[in-house]
């Protein structure tokens, strides 16, 4: 069974600094899919950004990108200009590309506070 | 388009009630999902579905069921609802397993 480790539980950045959430993954297989899904107050899952894994360029999606070490199996969350609406828990997840099987696996999530 | 949509949003009941949560999505997804969220913590898959008349079981399937008898519709039955389901409840679905997956807006669920 894939396992998903996000090893910082509470995190807490000055507004406008970068702050880098991370996370590690444990899988025999080669071909799968990474993700970062954002949670506010709101209680609403929001798609961060999403990786590939057969591809080596790291994704990124505007102030939002990753750190892939594919042979580390590290999928590290850089936020830069950090700001206050950036205040959520933040999931790590990975899913299998084995058809019928890509079930999603959450890690135990980060909190992230940005202070004014 | 209404995307994923929930209901109740919330629903207290005794132990040993049981109750069904309605999740329905629009976007002609083939992949639907159930998870809970307990108190500070990540998701935890209970249920998927592939497809119309296709189900298989998650990480914590004890004390639920579920059925996919139409592409839109996966309910999730409780049966003999215990206090450790108490949880918020998430469906979910997407159009393939790789892809961004779309969220309802959860269900709290408290048994007392």
């Amino acid at each position: 069974a894939q396992t998903v480790t996000q090893s910082q539980p509470e995190m807490s950045v000055q507004e406008a600094e970068t702050v880098t959430l991370s996370c590690t993954y444990d899988t025999s297989e080669n071909n799968y899919y990474l993700f970062w899904y954002k949670q506010p107050p709101s209680r609403q899952m929001i798609l961060v950004i999403r990786q590939e894994a057969y591809k080596q360029q790291n994704a990124t999606e505007n102030r939002f990108s990753v750190n892939f070490q594919k042979a580390a199996k590290s999928f590290s969350l850089k936020i830069s200009d950090s700001q206050l609406g950036d205040t959520a828990m933040y999931f790590c997840a990975f899913a299998l590309s084995n058809f019928g099987n890509e079930k999603l696996t959450f890690g135990t999530g980060t909190r992230l506070t940005i202070i004014p | 388009n209404a995307g994923v949509t929930q209901t109740p949003k919330f629903r207290i009941l005794k132990i040993g009630q049981s109750m069904t949560l309605q999740c329905a999505q629009d976007m002609n997804h083939n992949y639907m999902y159930w998870y809970r969220q307990d108190p500070g913590m990540g998701l935890k898959l209970i249920y998927y579905s592939v497809g119309a008349g296709i189900t298989d079981k998650g990480e914590v399937p004890n004390g639920y069921n579920v059925s996919r008898s139409t592409t839109e519709d996966f309910p999730l039955r409780l049966e003999l609802a215990a206090p450790s389901q108490t949880s918020v409840y998430f469906c979910a679905s997407s159009y393939w397993g790789g892809e961004k997956l779309f969220f309802g807006s959860g269900t709290q669920l408290s048994v007392l």
